[in-house]
């Protein structure tokens, strides 16, 4: 899982409230990314970040936001908004040096179940 | 638009055999493209990928993959199968052409490997 730290691992939350999974990665990497993984459907792009203070949608980012002030860290909130939050969410990392072809270094995931 | 595609849900083979988990892939430009591992509840592992150059590649684990332009595949394969093997596995393209292109992952490829 490389230098890709997620918090935490497992997180229960009741209908209606927001939650924020933590994503911390110590690669010096320029560029983060957030993925839900849900069985069978392969990895969903929710939001990417390639600078501080930047941050761009990806192709499910409704009911979710980010925050990217420190080159380190880009945590996730899962907001009200999403429906179906229910999903194992993977932060990863990725090096911009040289161009778009270096491989993303993942976190181990955090499954969230919604009661 | 990019796309990939994982056409076998789960592939089975004896330990000693020779794997092949099938992948194709669609982008308008230059594929880039990646193979990753996941073991359960934990994130992806990188494997290997092709950028440029030899058609073969040779990655992780004992792992190659060999990319076929005119098929627009990107099988990975290895000769001696391991019951450690035994775990999900994810084809990635990324667009080479089109540096505003995230990666797009199949929908995995579940591997058993039997003693």
């Amino acid at each position: 899982d490389g230098g890709i730290t997620q918090s935490p691992k497992y997180l229960f939350r009741k209908e209606g409230q927001n939650v924020t999974l933590s994503c911390e990665q110590n690669l010096n990497h320029d560029a983060m990314y957030w993925y839900r993984q849900d069985p069978g459907q392969g990895l969903r792009l929710i939001y990417y970040s390639q600078i501080v203070n930047d941050f761009q949608k990806g192709d499910i980012a409704e009911g979710y936001s980010v925050s990217r002030e420190k080159k380190e860290s880009f945590p996730l909130t899962v907001t009200s908004a999403q429906k179906n939050p229910t999903a194992f969410y993977l932060c990863a990392s990725g090096d911009l040096g040289g161009g778009m072809y270096n491989e993303q270094f993942f976190g181990p995931g955090t499954r969230l179940t919604v009661l | 638009a990019q796309s990939v595609a994982q056409p076998e849900d789960q592939v089975n083979v004896a330990e000693g055999n020779p794997l092949t988990v099938k992948c194709t892939y669609s982008v308008s430009g230059n594929p880039y493209l990646f193979w990753y591992v996941q073991y359960p509840n934990r994130g992806l592992q990188f494997l290997l990928k092709y950028i440029t150059g030899d058609n073969l590649v040779k990655g992780s684990y004992g792992f190659e993959a060999e990319f076929n332009k005119s098929q627009t595949s990107f099988h990975l394969k290895k000769p001696s199968a391991l019951v450690s093997d035994s775990a999900l596995y994810f084809c990635a393209v990324r667009d080479g052409d089109n540096a505003g292109n995230m990666l797009t992952f199949g929908g995995g490829t579940r591997l058993m490997v039997k003693p």
